[in-house]
């Protein structure tokens, strides 16, 4: 079975700084991996994915992720936060081995940017 | 990226009641669409998985009586809640499949029921 886990509840970054938000997962075989962020109220924004290819994703409003197949692990990051990226965040993957379409979410990270 | 509507984004129905939330791709045909729920503060637990014209695929735990799924076109999904309870209060977010491995998601409808 898919599982990914987001092991910060909350991260806090004051504006101007870089930011890290983790993620790892767990699948049987070859993951398909996403970052999507949350207003309140809303629904998911998809903000990057990776497939295949470059290890190093870059995604929507200056966001990017690193895919590490050894550590299984797809942390977004930033170099300088916005207040404007405060939201919940979601990693999310699905399985290709499994022919699911799918995505299993993490319980998600609300980043706090501090002005 | 794609849009995708959701009709009503709240709605509020005593508890006996019926209610039906609409998924609409906008600007894509989406073979599979999604429907999702999500607690407060929770992620988002997958309900169903709605293949147009086909029957939907309901994960385990969900009541396939009480959760509704009807994919009738290639741009439209709908979830209707039976006999809607208190416990059944949430978020739901529906989201479309793209040929290219992303899924684009609705902004939610919030349902409570008294």
């Amino acid at each position: 079975a898919q599982s990914v886990a987001q092991p910060e509840d909350q991260v806090n970054v004051a504006e101007g700084n870089p930011l890290t938000v983790k993620c790892t997962y767990s699948v049987s075989g070859n993951p398909y991996l996403f970052w999507y962020v949350q207003y309140p109220n809303r629904g998911l924004q998809f903000l990057l994915k990776y497939i295949t290819g470059d290890n190093l994703v870059k995604g929507s409003y200056g966001f990017e992720a690193e895919f590490n197949k050894s550590q299984t692990s797809f942390h977004l990051k930033k170099p300088s936060a916005l207040v404007s990226d405060s939201a919940l965040y979601f990693c999310a993957v699905r399985d290709i081995g499994t022919g699911r379409r799918a995505l299993t979410f993490g319980s998600g990270t609300r980043l706090q940017v501090q002005p | 990226g794609a849009v995708v509507s959701q009709h009503p984004s709240r709605v509020i129905c005593k508890s006996g009641t019926s209610v039906k939330i609409e998924c609409r791709s906008l600007d894509f045909q989406a073979t599979t669409m999604f429907w999702y729920r999500q607690f407060p503060k929770k992620s988002l637990m997958l309900m169903a998985t709605s293949n147009e014209g086909s029957k939907a695929t309901y994960e385990q735990g969900v009541e396939k009586d009480k959760f509704l799924i009807n994919h009738a076109s290639l741009t439209l999904s709908t979830l209707t809640v039976t006999s809607a309870h208190p416990e059944d209060s949430s978020f739901y977010i529906c989201s479309a499949g793209t040929p290219y491995n992303e899924q684009f998601f609705g902004p939610g409808t919030r349902l409570t029921v008294l």
